[in-house]
């Protein structure tokens, strides 16, 4: 069974610039987290959806979107780009809440803000 | 600040011999699930161990949770080269629906 999808896979942008990552869950997973990693921060909680609604956010700026489809598919957006916003984007898939089940991850999408 | 911390941040052992990461953690949890990850790619989880457990073996892997003191222990046994990887737990709090990874221990199994 495939595994979780993220593209795409490295990403280049300048400041002030806006981006879409994409991520596919593995086939029957309804919620999908996004993360956000970075050598001073560690990994960061951004979002959690299940089947399509937005179930928790963690705590990063508007700047910092997402939604799911109906396919379980799940964009993360973010808006007017700064330097601070290079990190690996992670993105987990899991059959319920990742609280209380195994997540799969995928292997992340790395954003460079110029 | 982080929910998990775990420690030591860095950890070089010998090939075959066992590796000891420590979690600490501050509020009350449901569980804590502890996941490795290879140079900058994706997360694999290793155990979950719920409140109630206290001890949670797989392979050679062996999780253990002290509720009371808030940490949990992840002990490699006859660690491999290919357990080289940075190790992190991660917690789901019962008050919130969200899950706090600590900054991770990265290991260094010497040939």
């Amino acid at each position: 069974k495939a595994g979780v999808t993220q593209t795409p896979r490295y990403l280049i942008k300048t400041r002030g610039q806006q981006v879409t990552l994409s991520c596919s869950p593995i086939s029957g997973h309804r919620s999908v987290s996004w993360y956000q990693q970075t050598p001073g921060q560690g990994l960061q909680f951004l979002f959690e959806y299940f089947s399509e609604t937005q179930r928790n956010k963690g705590n990063f700026p508007g700047r910092f979107s997402g939604r799911q489809f109906s396919n379980s598919r799940s964009e993360m957006n973010v808006s007017t780009l700064e330097l601070g916003d290079s990190a690996l984007y992670l993105c987990a898939s899991s059959l319920s809440s990742q609280m209380n089940t195994e997540a799969f991850f995928g292997q992340g999408t790395r954003l460079t803000v110029v | 600040s982080q929910q998990g911390e775990e420690d030591p941040q860095a950890l070089s052992i010998q090939e075959g011999e066992n590796a000891t990461m420590n979690c600490s953690y501050k509020t009350s949890i449901n569980n804590l699930q502890w996941y490795r990850q290879n140079s900058g790619r994706g997360l694999v989880h290793l155990i979950l161990i719920r409140s109630n457990e206290r001890e949670k073996h797989s392979g050679r892997l062996r999780v253990t949770l002290d509720t009371s003191k808030k940490s949990s222990s992840l002990l490699i046994t006859a660690s491999r080269a290919a357990d080289t990887a940075s190790y992190f737990c991660a917690t789901a709090m019962n008050r919130d629906d969200k899950i706090i990874f600590g900054k991770g221990t990265r290991l260094h199994i010497l040939p």
